[in-house]
C-alpha cells in the first residue's frame, strides 16, 4: 500500500523558535491533510490542501502542497508550549476511497519554555 | 462544529471478555472509521463504514467486528479480548463527496486488557 514518510520523527525546540516538518509519498496525492494530536486526545484537523502548490495558513501554522504532488510541508512560527503534541500528515489511501486515509508516522514536538 | 463522541475514555477488561466500543457523530456523516494507535506504529485502520449496514475491512481487522445499524453510530466489537488488543482506539467520521478525506476524530478510548 501507499506509504508516507514523515520527518523528523521528533523535535526538541525552545519556545519562540520556528518549526518545519515534511511528509513525502511514494505516489501522487490529490489531497494532503495535517493533524495535531494533544497528549491523551484524538487528532484534530489543522489544515487541508487540495491543489498542487497551494499554501494555506491557520494562525501560526502554514502548510504547503508540493508541486510534485508527492510531498507536503508544515511550518509553525514562534512556537509556544501548547504546540506540544504529535503532528501527522495524511493523504487519500489507494483503492476504493470513501474518505480512507493513510497516515505518516508522526512528528513528536516538544517545546521547552 | 463536528462532534464525535466515544462511550468511554478508559476501559479495563479481562482476557476473553466481549468488548463493545461505541462511537457517535452528530453531523450526519456518511463515512465512519475505527483505528487503533500504538507507539511507533501510528494510526492503523481496523474497519470503516460508508453507509448504514455497509462495512469494509481496513488494514488490521483480525479479532474485531463492527456494527452500523444507524447512520450516527458505529460500534467496534472485540469478540474475545486479548492482551495484544491493549491500545488506544480512535473513531472518526467524514462526509461523503469532495471533502470525504477530512476526517474528524473522537477523543479516543484507552483499552487495557488484563
Amino acid at each position: 500500500g501507499q506509504q508516507l514518510n514523515q520527518s523528523p520523527q521528533s523535535m526538541f525546540i525552545q519556545e519562540g523558535e520556528d518549526v518545519s516538518m515534511n511528509c513525502t509519498s511514494s505516489s501522487i496525492f490529490n489531497t494532503w491533510l495535517w493533524y495535531k494530536q494533544d497528549p491523551g486526545e484524538g487528532p484534530v484537523l489543522l489544515i487541508a490542501l487540495y491543489k498542487a502548490g497551494e499554501l494555506t495558513s491557520n494562525g501560526r501554522l502554514t502548510a504547503q502542497f508540493g508541486i510534485t504532488r508527492k510531498d507536503s510541508f508544515l511550518n509553525i512560527s514562534a512556537s509556544i508550549p501548547s504546540d506540544v503534541g504529535i503532528y501527522f500528515c495524511a493523504g487519500p489511501a489507494g483503492g476504493t476511497s470513501y474518505g480512507k486515509l493513510t497516515f505518516g508516522q508522526g512528528t513528536i514536538l516538544t517545546v521547552h519554555p | 462544529d463536528v462532534k464525535v463522541t466515544q462511550s468511554s475514555r478508559y476501559l479495563v477488561k479481562r482476557t476473553g471478555e466481549k468488548v463493545f466500543l461505541e462511537c457517535v457523530q452528530d453531523m450526519d456523516h456518511e463515512n465512519m472509521f475505527w483505528y487503533r494507535q500504538d507507539p511507533g506504529l501510528g494510526l492503523r485502520l481496523i474497519y470503516f463504514s460508508y453507509d448504514v449496514k455497509m462495512k469494509e475491512k481496513g488494514d488490521i481487522p483480525e479479532g474485531y467486528s463492527v456494527s452500523r445499524e444507524k447512520k450516527e453510530r458505529f460500534s467496534l466489537i472485540l469478540e474475545s479480548a486479548s492482551t495484544n488488543q491493549t491500545s488506544m482506539y480512535l473513531c472518526a467520521s467524514s462526509s461523503g463527496g469532495g471533502r470525504d478525506t477530512e476526517q474528524f476524530f473522537g477523543p479516543g478510548t484507552r483499552l487495557t486488557v488484563l
